[in-house]
Order: structure tokens, then sequence, then C-alpha cells
């Protein structure tokens, strides 16, 4: 089983729709969690951090469940620029400050 | 943006040969990593540098080797490269640990294209 695990995708969504992504994480001692985001042939980009009580950045809006291992990503009111992947990112437990990503989520917004 | 840079961009080269590849970093950071993305399997750990001279390994560090004699390079190097090793190499810097810092970031340089035939 992966540490991270993200649905491939893609996700086909027209302009102005909502969408939510998932990921699990197996590792209950993991204690940071990110959104990076990647276009095509670009290096990945940090897109928010999560904390526990969930966050919103704009459109974004992050949540994390420590109980059931999960983190989800919204983005409401999508944008043709909204089209990326969008990685889960998780940190290793114990004293070594390394990530494990996930594979990513593809978004395609269509007009 | 960061300013990171990696080279070459590109580098196809044969089984068996060596092959180096460099990160170099404007940014004074002192932690450094390289990864690998394939598909299918996302970013991946080779090896990490947390200070000059300082490195350890990562999750896919067999057949890679690292140095970093200097804060802002870090090496590299497949000592005999191998078709499984054809994969897309990250870069990335981060100023602090993310067991330190609730504002954690890592960037990431514009990656480097290998091709082993």
């Amino acid at each position: 089983r992966k540490e991270v695990e993200q649905d491939p995708g893609p996700f086909n969504v027209p302009e102005g729709a909502t969408v939510a992504f998932n990921c699990t994480y197996s590792n209950s001692a993991s204690q940071s969690f990110f959104w990076y985001r990647q276009d095509c042939r670009k290096e990945p980009k940090l897109l928010m951090s999560v904390y526990s009580s969930g966050n919103e950045d704009g459109r974004f809006t992050a949540q994390l469940n420590r109980a059931s291992q999960y983190i989800s990503l919204l983005i409401r009111d999508s944008k043709l620029s909204d089209s990326a992947t969008y990685l889960c990112v998780v940190s290793y437990s114990g004293n070594t400050g390394k990530l494990i990503f996930g594979q990513g989520t593809t978004l395609q917004v269509k007009p | 943006d960061a300013g990171i840079t990696q080279s070459p961009r590109h580098k196809v080269t044969e089984t068996g040969t060596p092959v180096t590849l460099r990160c170099h970093q404007t940014e004074n950071h002192r932690y450094m990593y390289w990864y690998r993305q394939d598909p299918g399997h996302g970013l991946r750990l080779i090896h990490y540098s947390y200070g000059v001279k300082d490195t350890d390994k990562g999750e896919v560090s067999d057949g890679y080797s690292v140095s970093r004699s200097k804060t802002e390079d870090f090496l590299l190097t497949l000592e005999s490269a191998t078709s499984s090793q054809t994969s897309v190499y990250f870069c990335a810097i981060s100023e602090t640990s993310v067991l330190v810092s609730p504002t954690y970031e890592q960037y990431f340089g514009p990656g480097t294209r290998l091709t082993v035939t």
C-alpha cells in the first residue's frame, strides 16, 4: 500500500464548478500536510499547507481528518487556469524532516 | 521565484556511463533535496542534505550518490546509468526543516529530463 494515495483522475469539470480531491495517508504519526500544484512539465509549487482546524485561501479550502487519515482540497468556482495536477504531501514520522508525495490528481477545467 | 537552477535541463546518455546532475541555489538555504518523478509514482526522494557535507539517503537511493561541498551546490551522480533511471529529476531547497516550521515550504528547480538508452 502506498503511504500517500490519491485518485489520479483526470477530473474533467466545467468552468465555475466546485471540485473536491481526497488523499489518504497510512502513517498516523505524520505531523505536517500540504497541497502542491504542478503544471504540465513544470516544477511543483506549494499551494497551501493544511492545518488541523482546516484553512481557506480564496477559492481553495483544505481540510484534515486525522482520525480517518485523509486530507481534502476543495476548489470553488473553477477557472481554466486551475487545470493542473494537485499533489498531496505528508511529512514522514520521526525526526527526519522528509516529505512523502502522492502521485497527484489531474484536474482539467473546460470552458 | 526562488533562485534554483538545474543543469543540464535535458540529457541523453548510454547505459553504463556515469552522469552528474547539478543543482545550484542562490537562496542560501540549508536543506537541499533530489527527487525523481515517474508516472504512477509521484515524486520520490533520492538523497537530501541538511548542510555542507551532511547528506542522507532517501527512499530510492540505490545507484545514486550525492555531494555537497558548498551551500549553493548539490550534485547528484548516477554511478553507472541504467534504463530504469530514465526519469525527470527535481532538485528542491528549504530554509528550515518541516519539523520546526509551521510555514515550511520546499522550492523546486525546473527539473532535468534524463534518458538512458
